[in-house]
């Protein structure tokens, strides 16, 4: 069974980078693609996108293309998410996925990882 | 761009049934599959390809779809419900594949 743990929170200022992680346990973890999803503070989920460990290929939401960098390093069963620059809006939890790719649904969560963005 | 429709909330009295709608476009060739979070808790499967459960679902909880509605249907709700639902179905067509509705927050009185 594929365990996902994320990083810790983090508190960062406008304008600043970021790299948050989200670590599978499992051996089969590079053949599944990994989801992204926000959720800002009272608000639902929003799925940012989504990356295939084996190779990094990456689709965004057209609403986060350009804002965010999903990525992934199969070696050590991670993938990433990174900000160039932070904004106050980036303030939310962010949730790592894994895709069954037999249904295309989300079957593990990772526990989130709260960010946390001040100006 | 493909979108789900939700209503933003539903309330139950104890002991009654929920039903939760999902409402999407092409939904015949689509499997509809749905979350719940719980407060301050990570999103949970709770069924998957329109109607199946995963293990760890109670029976009270079951889903269906008929035309371009999908429906969560809470049975017999208990104060453990309490949670947002949403749906989510995959869609070929976006960059992102992975649609997911805007959330209904279930309340048992």
């Amino acid at each position: 069974e594929e365990q996902l743990v994320q990083s810790g929170p983090e508190v960062k200022k406008v304008g600043e980078s970021l790299k948050i992680s989200c670590q599978g346990s499992a051996d089969t973890f590079t053949y599944y693609w990994i989801g992204w999803v926000r959720q800002m503070p009272g608000k639902g989920l929003e799925l940012m996108g989504i990356v295939y460990p084996g190779d990094s290929e990456a689709r965004y939401n057209p609403s986060f293309q350009g804002q965010v960098t999903m990525s992934a390093d199969e070696s050590t069963r991670t993938s990433y998410l990174q900000w160039s620059s932070l904004e106050a809006s980036d303030t939310a939890i962010y949730y790592c996925a894994r895709l069954y790719d037999y249904g295309y649904y989300f079957d593990f969560w990772g526990q989130g990882t709260l960010v946390t963005v001040s100006s | 761009s493909y979108v789900l429709t939700q209503p933003p909330s539903v309330s139950v009295a104890p002991g009654k049934t929920a039903i939760i709608t999902c409402g999407g476009t092409n939904f015949g060739s689509k499997r509809v599959h749905w979350y719940q979070q719980k407060p301050g808790q990570a999103p949970v499967l709770v069924v998957y390809d329109d109607s199946d459960r995963p293990s760890g679902t109670p029976e009270r909880i079951s889903g269906s779809k008929s035309g371009n509605t999908a429906t969560l249907t809470v049975s017999r709700a208990e104060a453990e419900d309490e949670a947002d639902y949403y749906c989510q179905v995959w869609d070929g067509g976006s960059n992102h594949h992975v649609i997911l509705g805007g959330g209904t927050k279930l309340t048992v009185l």
